[in-house]
């Protein structure tokens, strides 16, 4: 597709449920990067892949968090036995590796909500 | 610990005016500085962006200005349009670490 796609938009998950946030990244771009963005907040990083190579993970914040990039295109970020806190906007975004003056290409996001 | 500032939470312009959307950052290893525009339910979109070895870059009605000494950076936008009403993110990134450290943002609204 045109631009990077993230499933589903939104999501209601009751807390400790597992979920799984999906993100098409645009087609031939090598990084893929996961960012969480809580209310009234900016975007705040999660974790990168290089093809799928995870390069850095020091954002997640804790070891509820779980993503992955098995075929270095599609990614899916996990997070298991929800808690309240986790609820925020998922932002995915793709590169195809820097080069000259461009940021990346985010999707629309989705919103997960813990109840 | 915040290391990248935009410390107006929102700002209103009319119409033709000037629009000046300033940021702050502390870590001084950050060489690469972008912002980003997000509308209501859409992700950010990447506008403008300035390395460290240089002082302004523009982009037809946009303008970013990077002091290093004073470590801050602003968005000029000229002349302001209605489309322009969005939140602003300042983000940056220092070499060989591709992810952004963003600010919290700043809501521009035009006014007509």
């Amino acid at each position: 597709g045109a631009g990077v796609s993230q499933s589903p938009r939104y999501k209601v998950a009751k807390r400790g449920q597992d979920v799984a946030l999906r993100c098409d990244p645009i087609s031939g771009h090598v990084s893929l990067f996961w960012y969480q963005q809580a209310l009234g907040q900016g975007p705040e990083f999660l974790t990168y892949f290089q093809n799928e190579a995870q390069l850095d993970k020091s954002g997640l914040p804790s070891d509820r968090f779980f993503a992955e990039r098995p075929e270095g295109s599609v990614s899916t970020l996990k997070i298991q036995r929800t808690q309240q806190e986790d609820s925020a906007v998922y932002l995915c975004a793709s590169s195809p590796n820097r080069d000259g003056d461009y940021g990346y290409t985010f999707g629309s996001g989705t919103r997960l909500t813990v109840v | 610990d915040q290391q990248v500032k935009q410390n107006s939470p929102s700002l209103s312009v009319q119409e033709g005016r000037i629009s000046i959307l300033n940021c702050d950052y502390t870590n001084s290893m950050f060489d690469y500085f972008l912002w980003y525009k997000k509308y209501p339910a859409e992700g950010p979109t990447f506008l403008i962006s300035i390395s460290s070895i240089k002082d302004k870059n523009e982009d037809g009605r946009f303008t970013v200005f990077l002091n290093k000494s004073a470590k801050h950076l602003s968005l000029h936008i000229v002349p302001s349009q209605p489309g322009d009403s969005a939140v602003y993110f300042c983000a940056a990134e220092h070499f060989g670490n591709e992810k952004l450290t963003f600010g919290t943002g700043t809501r521009l609204t035009i006014i007509p």
